[in-house]
């Protein structure tokens, strides 16, 4: 079984230009989260999915990311415009969706340099 | 506002030998605690996940114990291996958080030839 597919895997940009991340979850998960994690820091959550209704964004930057999950399966996160420090790692995990405190399964991880 | 630390924030071990990680959390009000471990370049690959009920899980060579009521977790790694060189993360979900992990900064660990 196919785990958490996010591409692309490395991105590099220059300040103020927009950048897009996918994430397709687990088939039949119904909760994506998003996480941010920076260098030498453990991962903070940005946004989190019920299906297609975005329940908890309270720790997204909404005046320069914002995030979709149209169809309640694949989901995109953007950023326009891009800054220095918006460098760092970028992780969707995804869960079943059932019960609170189930286990969430991560993706590989989007890493993101900003020029 | 959930506190996580880990301590300490890198270890550097010959091959052998075991060692403990620690991980603390201030708002003991928790569904569970899980570690895992992150590999450079790579995801998070879930080790153990402990409920608030239980007191320690066991995994091939990995042991990992919680007390709750003092906020605290260690991860137990027995015999070490170079390829158990990497971070190690724990995160906890608080009650009421909607599914949410708070992680600690990590622990990067490196096991010597």
């Amino acid at each position: 079984e196919a785990g958490v597919v996010q591409s692309p895997r490395y991105k590099i940009i220059e300040k103020k230009q927009p950048v897009a991340f996918w994430c397709n979850p687990i088939s039949g998960h119904n909760t994506l989260y998003w996480y941010l994690q920076n260098l030498g820091q453990g991962p903070e959550l940005l946004i989190r999915y019920e299906n297609e209704e975005a329940v908890d964004d309270s720790q997204l930057p909404k005046d320069r990311f914002s995030a979709e999950r149209l169809k309640g399966v694949d989901s995109t996160l953007k950023i326009q415009p891009a800054e220095l420090g918006d460098s760092a790692v970028y992780l969707c995990a995804s869960s079943l969706g059932h019960t609170e405190g189930e286990t969430q399964y991560f993706g590989p991880g989007t890493r993101l340099l900003v020029l | 506002k959930q506190e996580v630390t880990q301590i300490p924030a890198a270890l550097s071990v010959p091959e052998g030998e075991n060692l403990v990680l620690n991980c603390s959390f201030t708002d003991s009000a928790i569904y569970n605690l899980q570690w895992f471990r992150q590999d450079p370049g790579k995801g998070l690959t879930s080790l153990l996940l402990i409920q608030s009920s239980q007191r320690e899980q066991t995994s091939g060579r990995l042991n990992a114990s919680l007390d709750k009521s003092s906020g605290r977790s260690t991860l137990y790694i027995a015999a070490s291996q170079p390829g158990d060189s990497a971070t190690y993360l724990c995160a906890v979900r608080v009650i009421g958080g909607g599914n949410k992990l708070t992680f600690g900064t990590g622990t990067q660990l490196k096991v010597e030839l």
